[in-house]
């Protein structure tokens, strides 16, 4: 029964650095979602995985930025070379076919 | 790109105070319409998922209407409690499997 996990909670890196940040989906659901949101804007799509078909790359923002999920479990979104304008919270969402998304608590990215 | 508003941007009320808000989405390729309640420091969590013209749903003192042919939909909060204050996000889907999130309506209540 645990929700959708994130890690770490808080991330400061140096400009440049490359980041791992880390998703837990519920168990059993077969979708998987990436968001961030910066300072003053809204929730912005980055990836969309689903089962085993190709992953829906159209949101995000750059090649620096690429997401992995093995089977129907973990997945990681890493920054590589992160700029100042990455600095948001990036957060992971389930789901269990059509129905809403479950979110986790964010991890929160700080570029200096 | 799809244009999803919400409006006001921010609410200020009292407890007691009954309010609404604005979802504004594409009339068109629409297959659900989602509302999320974002507190602070927490996930978003659901609140509704709408798929029919003219759906409305409820929970406790929040509901919620659709109106898919001419693209909007409204929460009301009735009877507003300082525990209501959290930013409401709606969310369109063009698609089963992707969602457009608007920037939110922030709603503070205060005693």
């Amino acid at each position: 029964g645990a929700g959708v996990s994130q890690s770490p909670s808080n991330k400061v890196t140096e400009k440049g650095k490359d980041v791992e940040l880390r998703c837990d989906p519920i168990s059993g659901h077969t979708a998987l979602y990436w968001y961030r949101q910066r300072l003053g804007q809204g929730l912005e799509f980055l990836i969309y995985f689903q089962g085993n078909s190709a992953p829906d790359k159209s949101g995000l923002p750059s090649d620096r930025f690429s997401a992995e999920r093995t089977g129907e479990s973990v997945s990681t979104l890493t920054i590589q070379r992160t700029q100042q304008e990455d600095s948001a919270v990036y957060l992971c969402a389930s789901r269990l076919g059509y129905n809403e998304q479950f979110f986790g608590p964010g991890t929160r990215l700080t570029v200096l | 790109i799809l244009n999803v508003e919400q409006s006001p941007q921010s609410l200020h009320v009292q407890e007691g105070d009954s309010t609404n808000f604005t979802c504004s989405f594409p009339s068109s390729n629409f297959y659900a319409l989602h509302w999320y309640r974002w507190e602070t420091a927490k996930s978003p969590e659901a609140l509704f998922v709408m798929t029919l013209n003219g759906d409305e749903k409820k929970k406790g003192r929040i509901s919620a209407t659709l109106n898919t042919k001419e693209g909007y939909s409204y929460l009301y909060i009735k009877g507003s409690q300082p525990e209501d204050s959290a930013t409401y996000l709606c969310a369109f889907g063009g698609t089963a499997s992707k969602l457009t999130f608007g920037t939110g309506t922030r709603l503070q209540v205060t005693l």
